[in-house]
């Protein structure tokens, strides 16, 4: 099993820009979310799914969009990219909501 | 305040030392802890689960105490392996479709020879 995927690993954007962050999971998993990793901070939750064709926000969505049309695929969107979004972004997933999370190896986005 | 404090640290120990982290939650309806381990520049990778019996697995000791909203970790013989960021974290969702995940910032350890 290759666990969480993530694509890219790095990426640049300017200001303005949209791109879309893919993650991918081949464990079966139902519950797959989004969080983003600043310094000092903890990882915080952008977007969650409890399945296909189910996502719900979490603490920090604006500028973020997700759809779960697949139950192995999780892709985040950024409608139009801003410095503050600079940040390291993780996908993860689990059996259920109250089970451990694995995360993908994230994904450094710079914005300038 | 954090709904998740942790001690940033970092802890400098030599190998060998026991070392404890301690994380307080401020959302009493916190029904689920674990401690998660992150190595520089990766992803974070489950540790263990924290039950409130309190559980051990190997070196590492982990316990919880929800009357004072308190969760530790304790790491004993500390190799250089163990060198890394633990971070605490809760969830207090009580509904199936309820995420509330949140994640203390980290402690940083760092074990020298």
């Amino acid at each position: 099993n290759a666990g969480v995927t993530q694509t890219p690993k790095f990426q640049v954007l300017k200001t303005g820009q949209s791109m879309t962050l893919q993650c991918a999971q081949d464990m079966n998993h139902e519950y797959m979310s989004w969080y983003r990793q600043d310094p000092g901070m903890g990882l915080r939750l952008i977007h969650y799914s409890v399945g296909a064709g189910i996502t719900d926000q979490g603490e920090v969505p604006n500028g973020y969009n997700v759809s779960r049309s697949t139950t192995e695929d999780f892709p985040l969107r950024l409608l139009s990219a801003a410095p503050s979004q600079t940040s390291v972004y993780f996908c993860a997933s689990s059996y259920t909501r109250t089970q451990n999370e694995f995360f993908g190896p994230g994904t450094r986005l710079t914005v300038l | 305040r954090k709904e998740v404090e942790q001690d940033p640290g970092p802890f400098n120990v030599p190998e060998g030392a026991t070392v404890a982290f301690n994380c307080t939650y401020s959302n009493s309806a916190s029904q689920s802890f674990f401690w998660y381990r992150q190595d520089c520049r990766k992803e974070p990778k489950l540790l263990m689960s924290v039950y409130s019996s309190g559980n051990e697995d190997g070196r590492f000791t982990a316990q919880l105490n929800r009357a004072s909203q308190y969760i530790s970790l304790l790491i004993r013989d500390s190799k250089l392996s163990d060198s890394a960021t633990y971070l605490c974290v809760v969830n207090r969702a009580l509904e199936y479709n309820n995420n509330d995940m949140r994640f203390g910032a980290g402690t940083r350890l760092t074990v020298k020879p």
